[in-house]
């Protein structure tokens, strides 16, 4: 099982809106809607920003929203800040071993 | 405040073994599947293995790469998730992260532990 892929990295200015994809199969993303997005910043530890493709846990910006089509899953995060800038990965369960694969990552920059 | 406290990273060398703890504080621990997530240096993330509740059984999976080597026990009275680590190999060097886990997300992550495996 392979990683899922990502763009390794994504940038925009402050304000704007920025997409990333993560693609998986039909065996992991296509096949669940169990589909989570993290951001991490250097040196921290990874943070829980989507969950089940489109749903945000208490305390994330609504800023952040997913979405899935086919084997893609998406990440876009909508008047781009600062704070932003940091590594995102997605994460989808899959019917075969590993239980859980992660994406490549893509960093995103604020320009 | 829900809080994940990793110990027990440290230099070994290769074929040694290695224990982590996790203890968590701030939620109920024993409903959460707890499951280690590692990061090598300069790479992405990558899940190792988990165990679920005992509600659902307490048991375990794993990664390809850590079976057989590695092995996930809890002790909910102590509130504390483990990771035993043999046979060490210089591919497991990483930040190993433990994660509490409701319905297949990491909800929650550690700050993490350094374990370097070298001569």
């Amino acid at each position: 099982q392979s990683a899922l892929t990502q763009p390794a990295s994504v940038s925009g200015s402050p304000g704007q809106s920025i997409t990333i994809s993560c693609t998986g199969t039909s065996t992991d993303v296509g096949a669940y809607n169990y589909v989570s997005w993290y951001q991490q910043h250097p040196g921290k530890a990874p943070k829980l920003m989507i969950y089940d493709v489109r749903n945000r846990p208490s305390g994330a910006s609504d800023r952040f929203s997913g979405f899935k089509s086919g084997n893609t899953a998406s990440l876009t995060i909508s008047g781009l800040q600062a704070e932003d800038e940091a590594d995102y990965y997605c994460s989808s369960y899959t019917s075969s071993s590993p239980l859980y694969v992660f994406g490549t990552g893509t960093k995103v920059t604020v320009l | 405040e829900v809080q994940l406290v990793e110990s027990g990273g440290d230099l070994v060398q290769p074929g040694r073994s290695l224990r982590l703890s996790c203890t968590g504080s701030g939620f109920t621990f024993g409903d959460y599947a707890m499951s280690w997530v590692r990061q090598a240096p300069g790479k992405g993330l990558e899940w190792v293995g988990f165990i679920r509740s005992k509600l659902y059984g307490g048991t375990t999976e794993y990664a390809a790469s850590v079976k057989g080597r590695f092995t996930i026990s809890r002790d909910d009275s102590k509130r504390v998730a483990y990771l035993q680590m043999s046979s060490l190999k210089t591919e497991d060097t990483a930040v190993y992260y433990c994660t509490g886990m409701i319905a297949n997300k990491f909800d929650d992550w550690g700050q993490g532990t350094l374990v370097t495996v070298s001569s």
